[in-house]
């Protein structure tokens, strides 16, 4: 299984500001995934990165609002930006454990609060 | 889409007794992955089972095994001799053979009473 790590672990911030998140993975993988889970509810897929390429976005998720970068196989970055309160959630992480897996491994996440 | 539902938000069951937890999914594929993964209050998913959907035979990870039923679309969680430990949100989700996005269902909450 893939080691992840995150951060900043939480965070808050204000209206209007950006935030930007690090993802790092102990091994080389080809595809990334963000997610955002809102309080109380389950996990939506923000978008998939790729090294190498544009991220792809699920609906009702934009690049001026949740650019991703992916500069190598080993990390990302997503950014929130022109927070709102209704940004308020944990956004995590994830990788495929491997070419052959079906498995997705998770990030421990990244908790932000806007005020 | 593939949908993934939960039906029991709350979960209790004495400790060292065991608890089945419900996951239906709607689909028109043959060939997905059906998957529980854990999430402590320290935020970590972590994976619980998971289970091929060509497979019949219904997969086990010690104390944690699935009834999963293809025709009737249900994929249940059963935890054995529930310890403290296994207190949790528990998410089920989906997978389709040959795509990499997950569907999760919106997680049952399990409290585990000493």
């Amino acid at each position: 299984s893939a080691v992840i790590s995150q951060k900043p672990s939480r965070d808050i911030c204000q209206r209007g500001t950006s935030l930007t998140i690090q993802c790092q993975v102990d091994s080389q993988v080809t595809m990334m995934f963000w997610y955002r889970q809102q309080p109380g509810q389950s996990l939506t897929l923000i978008a998939t990165a790729n090294q190498g390429s544009e991220a792809t976005y699920e609906s009702g998720f934009v690049i001026d609002k949740f650019p991703i970068s992916r500069p190598n196989l080993t990390f990302s970055t997503l950014t929130v930006s022109n927070m709102s309160p209704e940004d308020s959630s944990i956004y995590l992480c994830s990788v495929k454990g491997g070419p052959s897996t079906d498995t997705q491994y998770f990030g421990p996440g990244t908790r932000l609060t806007v005020l | 889409a593939q949908t993934v539902t939960q039906s029991q938000p709350e979960m209790s069951v004495q400790e060292a007794e065991t608890v089945t937890l419900s996951c239906t999914y709607d689909t028109s594929e043959s060939d997905y992955y059906l998957f529980w993964y854990k999430q402590p209050p320290s935020r970590q998913m972590i994976l619980v089972i998971r289970q091929e959907a060509y497979k019949q035979q219904n997969a086990t990870e010690n104390r944690f095994s699935v009834n999963f039923q293809k025709a009737a679309k249900s994929f249940s969680l059963k935890i054995s001799d529930s310890q403290l430990g296994d207190a949790a949100m528990y998410f089920c989700a989906y997978r389709s053979a040959g795509r990499n996005q997950f569907y999760f269902g919106t997680g049952t909450s399990l409290t585990v009473i000493p």
